[in-house]
Parts: structure tokens; sequence; C-alpha cells
């Protein structure tokens, strides 16, 4: 079964606005949230993570916001760039085991 | 910054025949991973790899998949025999102390069978 979802699947913004992508998970035991950053032909990227003690965690542009009661997760990117163009996968661990990875955002910035 | 190394990009192989994947993985990290990508889509767990021995695997990973890593050289996924929906991308991973902490991926190996 999926554990970790995200939507939307696909996502167009203008630059210069703040781009939401969301993320749900199942198993109430994780507490390792990291999302990556995945360009055509490479792999994915860490790009920021959070753990499930902390509601929020901010890099730069980037922030996730997470509630831990609603079993949702959200990454905002602020000020979108043409360069953020890419897919954003949120992932879920727990517990020293194996990273689940969502299905994926494609995120395209519009100049 | 460290990165992981695999070899080779690509690769097309008929079915039923041998194939091996490697990875070098980030020098001091400790445990290892595969995953499979298909067009662009979810990454799926393959299997991850400390001390010598598999940790976890998934319903993906077949009977006919195996992992090893043998003394200072590439962690390696063979497929024997191959199939056509082995077709993907794979994808390895490497991470420095537990199997949640930061994982550092590879470019892949674009797998084709036919």
């Amino acid at each position: 079964q999926q554990q970790v979802r995200q939507s939307p699947q696909s996502l167009t913004v203008w630059e210069g606005e703040t781009a939401i992508l969301n993320c749900s998970y199942e198993n109430s035991a994780f507490d390792y949230f990291p999302w990556y950053q995945q360009f055509p032909g490479e792999g994915p990227a860490l790009l920021i993570s959070i753990l499930s003690v902390s509601d929020k965690k901010e890099d730069g542009r980037f922030t996730i916001f997470f509630n831990k009661r609603e079993k949702k997760l959200s990454l905002h990117i602020a000020d979108s760039q043409p360069g953020d163009s890419a897919t954003y996968f949120c992932a879920a661990s727990n517990s020293g085991t194996y990273q689940r990875f969502g299905t994926g955002t494609k995120l395209q910035v519009v100049p | 910054g460290p990165k992981v190394l695999q070899i080779p990009s690509h690769q097309i192989i008929d079915m039923g025949q041998m194939v091996t994947l490697n990875c070098d993985p980030v020098s001091n990290h400790l445990y290892f991973y595969w995953y499979k990508q298909i067009l662009g889509q979810q990454m799926e767990f393959l299997v991850n790899f400390y001390n010598g021995k598999v940790m976890e695997k998934s319903k993906l990973f077949k009977d006919q998949f195996s992992v090893e890593r043998p003394d200072g050289s590439y962690f390696t996924l063979k497929i024997q025999p191959t199939a056509l929906e082995d077709s993907a991308v794979y994808f390895c991973a490497s991470s420095l102390d537990r199997a949640d902490s930061d994982y550092t991926f590879g470019s892949g190996t674009r797998l084709l069978v036919i």
C-alpha cells in the first residue's frame, strides 16, 4: 500500500510566487521526513528534512510545516525561481528503517 | 559534496541474461541501498545493506536479485535472469550511520531489458 502520498501531482507557479507541495503519511511511527529534489537524468538530492518533534524547519527559501496530529506536512518554496523546476519527493522513515518515498510533485516555475 | 558513483549509466540487455549494476558509495558511509524508479515516478525501495548483510528487502527484491559488497569494492546489484519488467532506472544510495539518516544518491543506471 502507498504509505506516503503527495499532492498535487504537478504544479505550475509564476516566478516569485510561493509553491506549496503537500505530503501525507499513514504510519504514525514515522519520525523523520526528508524532502528530495530531482532533476531529469539525475538522482534525488536531499533538500531539507524535519524530525517529528518539530513543527517547522526553515532553510533559506525552503520551509517545512509539519502537523503530527493530522499526519501531514508541506514544503513551501518562497520566491520560486525557474531553477527550482524539478520533481520533489517527500519521504518518511522511523527507528532506523529505510525511507519510503512519496509519489512526487513535478514543479514548473514559469518566468 | 561527497558523491555516489554508479556504473554503467546505461545498460541494454537481452531478456534472460545477467546484469550487474555497480555502485561506489560515499567513502565513510556504512549503509547502502538500492531503489527502483520507473518513468520518473515513485522511488521504490528494493533493499538495504549493512555490515555485509541484507537488513531489509521489499517484495520487489525478487529471488533473481542479489546484492553484495566484497571488501573495498563496489556495492553491486545483480539480476539473474533479467525480465522485461526489470527495465527501470536503478538508484544506489548510501548513508552515514542509520537507515533513517540523510541519503546520498547516485545518478542512476538506466536498464533496458529487450
